[in-house]
């Protein structure tokens, strides 16, 4: 079945570091992928999406790269802030619209 | 618009008790999706409803977890006679008729504690 795979965590970062959270996925066809971000007693959020392969998704200096080649949905941010501090989970639509999540990455980052 | 809406947001019951978890989609989205989160994992689907109909319950435990979605009124997930092991968040999530992402709007979600 579908399955997402996502970098273990924790990660520790400082303010200004440049962030990657590796995701994979294995998937029938090419679904849409997504990027949720969970703040400290939250509910998720989505962050952000790509529709097809070779689409970017991005949102409040974050991006990803949907690569059909790789299975890969990679998120990224350049220069991360403290508020940046959160739980983020890649995720892909099953066949009965159900998401399928992977394990999350914790992400703190200090001053 | 408002979002999402989950009550309690926090829960506790003794072993044995039953836990009722309440959800309002948002305006418009007629497909209601239960998640629950353990404590350090990722979310697991659990069920998938529309109106007056469950989708998918391929995700619910057999035994004593129920949940549905009636023509008024929000969606409840119901456990029945609680163990510590039910002790999570859990994540309620709606989607709308139209469109091809299937993106869902998720909740605050309800913390349930096991005593």
């Amino acid at each position: 079945g579908d399955s997402v795979t996502q970098m273990e965590g924790p990660v520790t970062l400082s303010e200004e570091a440049f962030l990657t959270i590796n995701c994979t996925y294995t998937a029938t066809g090419y679904p849409s992928l997504f990027w949720y971000v969970q703040y400290p007693g939250e509910g998720l959020q989505l962050l952000l999406k790509a529709t097809k392969a070779d689409d970017k998704g991005s949102n409040k200096g974050f991006e990803a790269t949907y690569r059909k080649e790789t299975t890969s949905f990679h998120l990224e941010k350049g220069s991360v802030q403290v508020s940046d501090s959160a739980v983020y989970f890649c995720a892909l639509p099953g066949s009965a619209r159900q998401l399928t999540f992977g394990s999350g990455t914790q992400l703190t980052v200090l001053p | 618009n408002a979002g999402v809406m989950q009550n309690p947001r926090h829960l506790v019951r003794r072993r044995g008790q039953e836990a009722r978890l309440r959800c309002s989609p948002m305006k418009g989205h007629s497909h209601v999706y239960w998640y629950r989160q353990l404590p350090e994992e990722g979310l697991k689907f659990m069920v998938y409803l529309q109106k007056e109909n469950i989708i998918d319950e391929s995700g619910m435990p057999k035994e004593r977890f129920s949940a549905e979605f009636p023509k008024e009124g929000p969606s409840i997930l119901r456990i029945q006679q609680v163990v510590r092991g039910d002790s999570a968040a859990y994540f309620c999530a709606s989607s709308p008729d139209s469109g091809t992402y299937n993106e869902q709007f998720f909740g605050p979600g309800t913390r349930l504690t096991v005593l």
